[in-house]
């Protein structure tokens, strides 16, 4: 799977839009972005994944760039509740048997 | 909402004991996983359940570990002889048939 690059932590003040990036500049043209989170010591939670264009849903949206070798998660409207720590991983494939594997991730903490 | 559920939440166990961490997945899904999570340290893949048979582990996933589905419901994950090393949050995940993995909320495990 090909490796990530995630800045350690970020902050963001409740109410504005969380913008998480993510490297990914050796993507192969089958592997998927994923972004999964884990609030402090919960289990991981999927978020929303994408291929090439980029992807909305009721949690957050995903833009890809161009050539995929990079990414960002948006959050709209940052919460308190969004403070966790955010993954991005890249996988061959949605579903299957590939299983996930997380790197260190960007903890991101909501302020009021 | 569906959700994956784990037991105990906190297992406190002698050096050289047996423990046994349970988890009901999904009531749909088919594919079922562990992952652990030492403090401060990443998530990690421990092993991929499918069929009745594994799918897939790591090299952590060595002779003292053990999986089973039992009965229609339960999946559970067997440390025979557990080690101070093994003390860690386990998440066990379950996923449908192409689709993504939910987690559980975890098992603390602290072995003294």
């Amino acid at each position: 799977d090909a490796k990530t690059t995630q800045p350690p932590s970020m902050d963001c003040a409740e109410g504005r839009a969380a913008n998480l990036p993510c490297n990914h500049s050796t993507i192969s043209g089958n592997e998927y972005v994923y972004w999964y989170r884990q609030i402090h010591s919960q289990g991981p939670q999927y978020i929303i994944h994408g291929l090439k264009n980029n992807e909305t849903n009721e949690m957050a949206s995903l833009i890809i760039t161009e050539d995929r070798k990079s990414s960002t998660l948006i959050l709209p409207h940052a919460t308190l509740r969004d403070t966790a720590v955010y993954y991005c991983i890249v996988r061959p494939s949605p579903g299957g048997y590939s299983t996930l594997t997380f790197g260190k991730g960007t903890m991101l903490l909501v302020s009021p | 909402e569906p959700e994956v559920t784990q037991t105990p939440s906190h297992q406190v166990t002698q050096m050289g004991q047996e423990v046994i961490l349970r988890c009901v997945p999904i009531s749909n899904h088919l594919y079922f996983y562990w992952y652990r999570q030492i403090l401060g340290q990443k998530v990690e893949f421990l092993v991929s359940f499918y069929n009745n048979e594994i799918s897939e582990k790591s090299e952590i996933f060595d002779d003292q570990f053990s999986v089973e589905r039992p009965d229609g419901s339960n999946f559970t994950l067997k440390i025979r002889s557990t080690k101070l090393e093994d003390s860690a949050m386990y998440f066990c995940a379950s996923r449908a048939t192409g689709g993504e993995q939910f987690f559980g909320p975890g098992t603390r495990l602290t072995v003294l």
